[in-house]
């Protein structure tokens, strides 16, 4: 069954901020959430992780709500180069934690 | 971060045939991973890759289909045997470099055509 629920695609204007939601309602509390994202004809590439916090790297912004249930990956100056498969996953940290890919949301950056 | 050489990038392979499959990482990692991405879908996990013993498979994955070895902690390869059209995919290797830390990289995949 799938952890999380995505849309299937979105599109946003190239300059502009993409916000990218994942429902995660029946995340347990020792469950983080992670995005990764997957270019055209190349690997996935790790983008952020949390736990109940917000976080900001160079990439991105991740927001979960405060009960957990869902959260927003926020690319905040969109490119071309963004357009991709964006995936969430919620998994639990450890040895023998294995990332479970779903659809993703397929995110078209448009000029 | 590690960086992940797979090797072939892509082939093209006759029914009945074997592919073996290389990736070797730029450093020693904690734990290898393969997966498999059918065409228009996302990644399954085929099995994870543990050292010095035997890979441990995912459920529909089975070793026979799918040898997989991994003699150290900077390499390892996956077989896909017996090969039939259903096998066309692309075949990831990704690798983690800690434990306590889910992030993973990924090689840039194997593009395999089964004909």
């Amino acid at each position: 069954d799938a952890k999380t629920t995505q849309p299937t695609s979105m599109d946003c204007a190239e300059g502009r901020a993409a916000n990218l939601p994942c429902n995660h309602s029946t995340i347990s509390g020792n469950e983080y959430v992670y995005w990764y994202r997957q270019i055209h004809s190349q690997g996935p590439q790790y983008i952020i992780h949390g736990l109940k916090n917000n976080e900001t790297n160079e990439m991105a912004s991740l927001i979960i709500t405060e009960d957990r249930k869902s959260s927003t990956l926020i690319l905040p100056h969109a490119t071309l180069r963004d357009t991709a498969v964006y995936y969430c996953i919620v998994v639990v940290t450890g040895a023998n934690s294995k990332l479970t890919f779903g659809k993703g949301i397929t995110l078209s950056v448009r000029p | 971060s590690a960086v992940i050489s797979q090797k072939p990038s892509r082939d093209i392979c006759q029914r009945g045939t074997s592919l073996t499959i290389q990736c070797q990482v730029d450093s020693q990692v904690t734990m290898m991973f393969w997966y498999r991405q059918q065409p228009g879908q996302s990644l399954t996990l085929i099995a994870t890759a543990n050292q010095g013993s035997e890979a441990t498979y995912e459920s529909g994955f089975v070793i026979d289909k799918f040898p997989i070895s991994r003699p150290n902690l900077t390499f390892s390869t996956l077989t896909v045997s017996n090969m039939s059209p259903e096998d066309s995919s692309i075949y990831l290797c990704s690798v983690r470099l800690r434990t306590d830390n889910t992030e993973a990289f990924f090689g840039q995949g194997t593009r395999l055509t089964v004909v």
